[in-house]
Protein backbone atom coordinates (compact mmCIF):
# COMPACT_ATOMS: atom_id res chain seq x y z
CA UNK A 1 0.00 0.00 0.00
CA UNK A 2 1.16 3.56 -0.71
CA UNK A 3 1.25 5.80 1.48
CA UNK A 4 0.92 9.66 0.66
CA UNK A 5 2.10 12.18 3.52
CA UNK A 6 1.38 16.03 3.14
CA UNK A 7 3.30 18.46 4.77
CA UNK A 8 3.18 20.91 6.85
CA UNK A 9 -0.22 19.88 8.06
CA UNK A 10 -1.10 23.47 8.58
CA UNK A 11 0.23 26.72 7.09
CA UNK A 12 -0.43 30.15 8.21
CA UNK A 13 -0.57 32.79 5.50
CA UNK A 14 -1.55 35.78 3.79
CA UNK A 15 -3.05 36.62 0.75
CA UNK A 16 -1.00 37.20 -2.05
CA UNK A 17 1.71 35.05 -0.02
CA UNK A 18 3.16 32.33 -2.02
CA UNK A 19 2.03 28.55 -0.91
CA UNK A 20 4.37 25.62 -1.02
CA UNK A 21 2.41 22.74 -0.36
CA UNK A 22 4.06 19.02 -0.30
CA UNK A 23 2.94 15.20 -0.65
CA UNK A 24 5.51 12.48 -0.18
CA UNK A 25 4.60 8.53 -1.05
CA UNK A 26 6.26 5.66 0.78
CA UNK A 27 6.72 4.11 -2.70
CA UNK A 28 7.60 5.34 -6.13
CA UNK A 29 3.88 7.11 -8.02
CA UNK A 30 3.86 7.39 -11.80
CA UNK A 31 3.31 11.18 -12.61
CA UNK A 32 0.44 10.32 -14.76
CA UNK A 33 -1.76 9.37 -11.70
CA UNK A 34 -0.95 12.39 -9.25
CA UNK A 35 -3.82 14.52 -8.41
CA UNK A 36 -4.28 17.51 -6.18
CA UNK A 37 -7.48 18.89 -5.14
CA UNK A 38 -9.16 21.84 -2.95
CA UNK A 39 -11.76 21.34 -0.26
CA UNK A 40 -13.24 24.63 0.69
CA UNK A 41 -15.38 24.36 3.72
CA UNK A 42 -18.51 22.48 3.64
CA UNK A 43 -18.48 21.88 -0.46
CA UNK A 44 -16.84 18.53 -2.40
CA UNK A 45 -13.26 18.45 -3.32
CA UNK A 46 -12.82 20.00 -6.74
CA UNK A 47 -9.87 18.70 -8.73
CA UNK A 48 -7.27 21.19 -9.82
CA UNK A 49 -4.32 19.29 -10.54
CA UNK A 50 -3.42 15.78 -12.50
CA UNK A 51 -0.91 14.08 -14.14
CA UNK A 52 1.17 15.63 -11.22
CA UNK A 53 1.52 19.39 -13.31
CA UNK A 54 -1.51 19.90 -15.71
CA UNK A 55 -4.24 22.22 -14.50
CA UNK A 56 -7.87 21.09 -14.73
CA UNK A 57 -10.54 23.12 -16.81
CA UNK A 58 -10.87 26.44 -15.41
CA UNK A 59 -8.25 26.46 -12.54
CA UNK A 60 -6.34 29.70 -12.74
CA UNK A 61 -2.40 29.62 -13.41
CA UNK A 62 -1.56 30.66 -10.07
CA UNK A 63 -2.23 27.03 -9.57
CA UNK A 64 0.71 24.66 -10.30
CA UNK A 65 1.85 20.99 -9.62
CA UNK A 66 5.58 19.89 -10.49
CA UNK A 67 7.67 16.55 -9.03
CA UNK A 68 7.71 12.69 -9.78
CA UNK A 69 8.68 9.71 -8.18
CA UNK A 70 8.36 10.17 -4.23
CA UNK A 71 7.83 14.10 -4.12
CA UNK A 72 5.22 16.00 -5.04
CA UNK A 73 4.65 19.90 -4.80
CA UNK A 74 1.39 21.97 -5.10
CA UNK A 75 2.21 25.47 -5.77
CA UNK A 76 0.08 28.74 -5.62
CA UNK A 77 1.95 31.61 -6.33
CA UNK A 78 0.00 34.14 -4.42
CA UNK A 79 -3.37 33.42 -2.09
CA UNK A 80 -6.17 35.09 -3.00
CA UNK A 81 -8.99 34.83 -0.61
CA UNK A 82 -10.79 31.73 -1.65
CA UNK A 83 -7.96 30.01 -1.86
CA UNK A 84 -7.99 29.43 1.76
CA UNK A 85 -8.75 26.06 2.30
CA UNK A 86 -7.85 22.26 2.32
CA UNK A 87 -5.57 20.59 -0.15
CA UNK A 88 -5.63 16.78 -1.10
CA UNK A 89 -3.22 14.87 -2.89
CA UNK A 90 -4.21 11.35 -4.27
CA UNK A 91 -2.27 8.66 -6.34
CA UNK A 92 -3.75 5.88 -7.92
CA UNK A 93 -2.06 2.29 -8.10
CA UNK A 94 -2.93 -0.87 -7.68
CA UNK A 95 -2.68 -2.77 -4.66
CA UNK A 96 -4.55 -4.85 -2.36
CA UNK A 97 -5.78 -2.22 -0.36
CA UNK A 98 -6.65 0.06 -1.85
CA UNK A 99 -7.24 1.70 -5.98
CA UNK A 100 -6.83 5.11 -5.15
CA UNK A 101 -5.73 6.87 -1.73
CA UNK A 102 -5.33 10.61 -0.84
CA UNK A 103 -2.97 11.88 1.93
CA UNK A 104 -4.60 13.47 4.99
CA UNK A 105 -4.56 17.17 3.60
CA UNK A 106 -2.99 20.73 3.95
CA UNK A 107 -5.22 23.55 5.63
CA UNK A 108 -4.05 26.77 3.99
CA UNK A 109 -5.77 29.25 6.87
CA UNK A 110 -5.50 32.98 7.46
CA UNK A 111 -2.28 34.43 9.56
CA UNK B 1 -23.27 21.50 -17.05
CA UNK B 2 -22.21 17.87 -15.08
CA UNK B 3 -24.36 17.67 -12.23
CA UNK B 4 -24.09 14.57 -10.08
CA UNK B 5 -26.64 14.16 -6.77
CA UNK B 6 -26.68 11.84 -4.05
CA UNK B 7 -29.34 10.63 -2.12
CA UNK B 8 -29.89 7.29 0.17
CA UNK B 9 -27.98 8.69 3.46
CA UNK B 10 -29.25 8.17 6.98
CA UNK B 11 -29.20 6.81 10.38
CA UNK B 12 -28.94 3.08 10.74
CA UNK B 13 -27.68 1.09 13.60
CA UNK B 14 -24.23 -1.44 13.28
CA UNK B 15 -25.49 -4.14 11.27
CA UNK B 16 -28.01 -2.23 8.78
CA UNK B 17 -28.02 -1.97 5.15
CA UNK B 18 -28.81 1.44 3.17
CA UNK B 19 -28.99 1.53 -1.04
CA UNK B 20 -26.89 4.82 -1.52
CA UNK B 21 -27.75 6.34 -5.34
CA UNK B 22 -25.94 8.74 -7.62
CA UNK B 23 -27.74 10.19 -10.30
CA UNK B 24 -25.99 11.78 -13.30
CA UNK B 25 -26.73 14.64 -16.19
CA UNK B 26 -24.76 16.94 -18.42
CA UNK B 27 -22.12 14.07 -19.83
CA UNK B 28 -22.54 10.49 -21.10
CA UNK B 29 -22.96 8.44 -18.25
CA UNK B 30 -23.08 4.97 -19.78
CA UNK B 31 -19.08 5.75 -21.29
CA UNK B 32 -18.13 7.37 -17.65
CA UNK B 33 -15.95 4.89 -14.71
CA UNK B 34 -17.75 6.04 -11.53
CA UNK B 35 -16.46 5.89 -7.50
CA UNK B 36 -17.69 6.75 -4.51
CA UNK B 37 -15.20 8.27 -1.86
CA UNK B 38 -16.15 9.08 1.76
CA UNK B 39 -15.48 11.82 4.36
CA UNK B 40 -15.49 11.04 7.95
CA UNK B 41 -16.72 15.30 8.95
CA UNK B 42 -13.72 17.03 9.72
CA UNK B 43 -11.09 14.12 8.13
CA UNK B 44 -9.73 13.68 5.52
CA UNK B 45 -11.29 11.56 1.97
CA UNK B 46 -11.34 7.59 1.51
CA UNK B 47 -11.58 6.25 -1.61
CA UNK B 48 -14.54 3.37 -1.32
CA UNK B 49 -15.02 1.56 -4.82
CA UNK B 50 -15.51 2.20 -8.51
CA UNK B 51 -17.27 0.47 -11.44
CA UNK B 52 -16.89 0.89 -15.11
CA UNK B 53 -18.45 1.13 -17.99
CA UNK B 54 -20.55 -1.45 -19.36
CA UNK B 55 -18.18 -0.98 -22.39
CA UNK B 56 -15.07 -1.69 -20.70
CA UNK B 57 -16.51 -4.80 -18.58
CA UNK B 58 -18.43 -2.96 -15.89
CA UNK B 59 -16.73 -4.79 -12.95
CA UNK B 60 -16.16 -2.64 -9.73
CA UNK B 61 -13.36 -2.80 -7.30
CA UNK B 62 -13.63 -2.04 -3.42
CA UNK B 63 -11.24 -0.60 -1.30
CA UNK B 64 -10.12 -3.41 1.58
CA UNK B 65 -12.24 -2.19 4.30
CA UNK B 66 -15.46 -2.81 2.62
CA UNK B 67 -14.56 -5.31 0.32
CA UNK B 68 -17.04 -8.06 0.60
CA UNK B 69 -20.08 -6.27 2.22
CA UNK B 70 -20.57 -3.36 -0.21
CA UNK B 71 -21.42 -3.66 -3.90
CA UNK B 72 -22.17 -1.20 -7.13
CA UNK B 73 -24.50 -1.16 -9.93
CA UNK B 74 -25.36 0.90 -12.36
CA UNK B 75 -28.61 1.39 -14.97
CA UNK B 76 -27.22 3.34 -17.48
CA UNK B 77 -31.38 3.85 -18.66
CA UNK B 78 -31.53 6.01 -15.91
CA UNK B 79 -28.08 7.62 -15.40
CA UNK B 80 -27.67 6.00 -11.71
CA UNK B 81 -24.74 4.52 -9.99
CA UNK B 82 -26.46 2.38 -6.64
CA UNK B 83 -23.96 2.01 -3.69
CA UNK B 84 -25.32 -1.66 -1.47
CA UNK B 85 -24.07 -0.93 2.01
CA UNK B 86 -24.84 -3.80 4.54
CA UNK B 87 -22.79 -4.84 7.57
CA UNK B 88 -22.45 -1.01 8.45
CA UNK B 89 -20.39 -0.33 11.37
CA UNK B 90 -19.66 2.75 12.92
CA UNK B 91 -16.20 3.39 10.59
CA UNK B 92 -18.50 3.56 8.38
CA UNK B 93 -20.03 7.01 9.31
CA UNK B 94 -19.20 9.73 7.08
CA UNK B 95 -20.25 11.60 3.67
CA UNK B 96 -20.23 9.41 0.43
CA UNK B 97 -19.60 11.41 -2.23
CA UNK B 98 -20.06 10.26 -5.99
CA UNK B 99 -17.70 11.18 -8.36
CA UNK B 100 -16.72 10.94 -12.32
CA UNK B 101 -13.05 9.32 -13.49
CA UNK B 102 -11.38 11.44 -15.61
CA UNK B 103 -11.11 11.02 -19.28
CA UNK B 104 -9.66 12.49 -22.51
CA UNK B 105 -11.14 12.32 -25.78
CA UNK B 106 -8.67 9.67 -26.79
CA UNK B 107 -10.28 7.32 -24.17
CA UNK B 108 -6.76 7.91 -21.65
CA UNK B 109 -7.78 7.74 -17.62
CA UNK B 110 -6.39 10.15 -15.67
CA UNK B 111 -6.92 8.15 -12.36
CA UNK B 112 -7.88 11.83 -10.97
CA UNK B 113 -11.81 12.50 -10.07
CA UNK B 114 -12.76 15.37 -11.97
CA UNK B 115 -16.74 15.98 -11.06
CA UNK B 116 -17.85 15.48 -7.75
CA UNK B 117 -21.62 15.43 -6.29
CA UNK B 118 -22.61 17.41 -3.25
CA UNK B 119 -22.74 13.83 -0.91
CA UNK B 120 -24.89 12.26 1.40
CA UNK B 121 -24.41 11.45 5.18
CA UNK B 122 -24.49 7.98 6.05
CA UNK B 123 -24.79 8.04 10.32
CA UNK B 124 -23.74 4.48 11.90
CA UNK B 125 -24.85 4.51 15.67
CA UNK B 126 -26.61 2.47 18.07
Amino acid sequence: EIVLTQSPGTLSLSPGERATLSCRASHSVSSSYLAWYQQRLGQPPRLLIYAASTRATGIPDRFSGSGSGTDFTLTISRLEPEDFAVYYCQQYGSSFFSLFTFGGGTKVEFK
Amino acid sequence: EVQLVESGGGLVKPGGSLRLSCTASGFTFSNAWMSWVRQVPGKGLEWVGRIKSKSDGGTADFAAPVKGRFSLSRDDSKNTMFLQVNSLKTEDTGVYYCSTEKKDSNGWYFRAFDYWGRGTLVAVSS
